[in-house]
């Protein structure tokens, strides 16, 4: 079973660039999660998709963030523009109520540096 | 808001020596899942507990959820080199928004 894909791998801009990270969750996971992890932090919740509709994005930066799941698997997050506390490592996840264990499956991540 | 707390933040043990982590929540939880994550790695998930008081083991690594399910440990017995990473916990009230907790981070002496 193919992993959560996540491009790119790094990512290195200046302040108020634009950069996107894109996700491709595991087939039929019906969720997907965006994390934001800062070196030597536990990961936070930024956005959460049930198919294509929002769940939760209470703790997402609404001025210079945005996420799209347009056809409810693919998903891109969005930074517009960027600050040089945005550097940090940008996780995707995905699960399933289906699958009983219950846990998340992360995508290796995007490491984004802000300069 | 919905926080989870774990301490200690750091631990450093000598290969075989026991090694525990503690998480606690300000509200009740539904669930709480643990993940380990390797350095330079991703966060990969180890369990899941739901219920009131349940214990889970996996080989040297056991779980337990309190009574009020407001807190949770993780007990590795015999530590290994292998353990090393950081170790988080999270939390969700409903299913839905899982918070985690900021991890501790195991490193394993030869």
């Amino acid at each position: 079973e193919a992993g959560v894909a996540q491009s790119p791998r790094y990512k290195i801009i200046e302040k108020r660039q634009s950069v996107a990270f894109w996700c491709n969750p595991i087939s039929g996971h019906a969720t997907l999660y965006w994390y934001q992890q800062i070196l030597g932090q536990g990961p936070k919740l930024l956005i959460q998709f049930q198919n294509n509709g929002v769940v939760d994005d209470s703790q997402l930066p609404k001025d210079r963030f945005s996420a799209e799941r347009l056809k409810g698997v693919d998903s891109t997050l969005k930074i517009q523009p960027a600050k040089l506390e945005d550097s940090a490592v940008y996780l995707c996840a995905s699960s399933s109520p289906s699958e009983g264990q219950g846990g998340y499956t992360f995508g290796s991540g995007t490491r984004l540096t802000v300069v | 808001g919905q926080q989870v707390m774990q301490i200690p933040q750091y631990q450093h043990v000598q290969e075989g020596e026991d090694f525990t982590t503690y998480c606690n929540s300000s509200t009740t939880l539904s669930n709480i899942q643990w993940y380990k994550q390797r350095p330079g790695g991703h966060p990969v998930f180890l369990i899941q507990l739901v219920k009131s008081g349940e214990v889970k083991k996996q080989k040297r690594l056991t779980f337990q959820f309190g009574e009020a399910k407001k807190n949770s440990s993780l007990h590795i017995t015999a530590t290994q080199t292998t353990d090393v990473g950081t170790y988080f916990c999270a939390g969700s009230r409903n299913n839905n928004d899982m918070r985690f907790g900021a991890g501790t981070r195991l490193t394993v002496k030869p």
